[in-house]
C-alpha cells in the first residue's frame, strides 16, 4: 500500500449535492491528519485538521478511522466555489511537519 | 499583512544554469520548508529548517541547496545537478511541531 492514497477523480457533482471522499494511509503510527485545499495553479491552504473524534466546520465534516486506516471528508450543500483539489496529509511519525506525507489529491468539480 | 512571499513567480532557465528561488516570511515562524510539486503528484519535501543556521535534507534533496541565515528567509538554489528541475516549487512555514503549514504562492521553474 502506498503511504497516502487518494482517488484522483475528477468527481463531478451538481451544486447542492453532498460529496464524500476518502484517503487511506499505510503507517499505523501516524498521529496527525489534515485536509488541504488547492485551487488550480495555486498554493495549498489548510481546510481542516482531522481529530480522532471527528470534527465539523460548517458544511465540511472530517472523520478518522484508525482501525481501517483512512480519513474522510464530507462536503454538504456543495457550492461552485468548492471546486478544487483536496489534498490528504498524514504525519509519518509522531511529530514534526518534516514528517508529513501529501496525497496526490482528489479533484472535485461542482457543476451548476 | 503577514504571509510568505516567493519570487519569482515564473522562471525560465537554460540547462546547466543554477537558479535561486527566494522565500521570505513575516509570520515569525521558526520552521520553514521547501516542497516540489509535479503534475498529478503529491508535494515532496526538498529541505526544511527548524531554526536559523540549521537545515535538514528532505526526501528529494539531491541537486538542491538551501541556507537559513535569517529567521525570515530560506532561499532555495536549484543547481545544474538536478536532473529534472522543471516543477512548481512551494515554500512553507509553520510555528513548529505538526501544525498548519502556511504556503507561499509558489514559483514555477521551467528548464529550456
Amino acid at each position: 500500500r502506498k503511504e497516502v492514497e487518494q482517488d484522483p477523480g475528477p468527481f463531478n457533482v451538481p451544486e447542492g449535492a453532498t460529496v464524500a471522499f476518502n484517503c487511506t494511509y499505510s503507517n499505523s503510527a501516524s498521529q496527525s491528519f489534515f485536509w488541504y485545499r488547492q485551487d488550480c495553479r495555486k498554493e495549498p491552504k489548510l481546510l481542516m485538521s482531522v481529530y480522532s473524534s471527528g470534527n465539523e466546520d460548517g458544511r465540511f465534516t472530517a472523520q478518522l478511522n484508525r482501525a481501517s486506516q483512512y480519513i474522510s471528508l464530507l462536503i454538504r450543500d456543495s457550492k461552485l466555489s468548492d471546486s478544487a483539489t483536496y489534498l490528504c496529509v498524514v504525519s509519518r511519525f509522531g511529530g514534526g511537519a518534516d514528517g508529513l506525507t501529501f496525497g496526490k489529491g482528489t479533484h472535485l468539480i461542482i457543476q451548476p | 499583512d503577514g504571509g510568505i512571499t516567493q519570487s519569482p513567480k515564473y522562471l525560465f532557465r537554460k540547462e546547466g544554469q543554477n537558479v535561486t528561488l527566494s522565500c521570505e516570511q513575516n509570520l515569525n515562524h521558526d520552521a520553514m520548508y521547501w516542497y516540489r510539486q509535479d503534475p498529478g503528484q503529491g508535494l515532496r519535501l526538498i529541505y526544511y529548517s527548524q531554526i536559523v543556521n540549521d537545515f535538514q535534507k528532505g526526501d528529494i534533496a539531491e541537486g538542491y541547496s538551501v541556507s537559513r541565515e535569517k529567521k525570515e528567509s530560506f532561499p532555495l538554489t536549484v543547481t545544474s545537478a538536478q536532473k529534472n528541475p522543471t516543477a512548481f516549487y512551494l515554500c512553507a512555514s509553520s510555528i513548529g511541531g505538526v501544525g498548519e503549514l502556511f504556503f507561499g504562492e509558489g514559483s514555477r521553474l521551467t528548464v529550456l
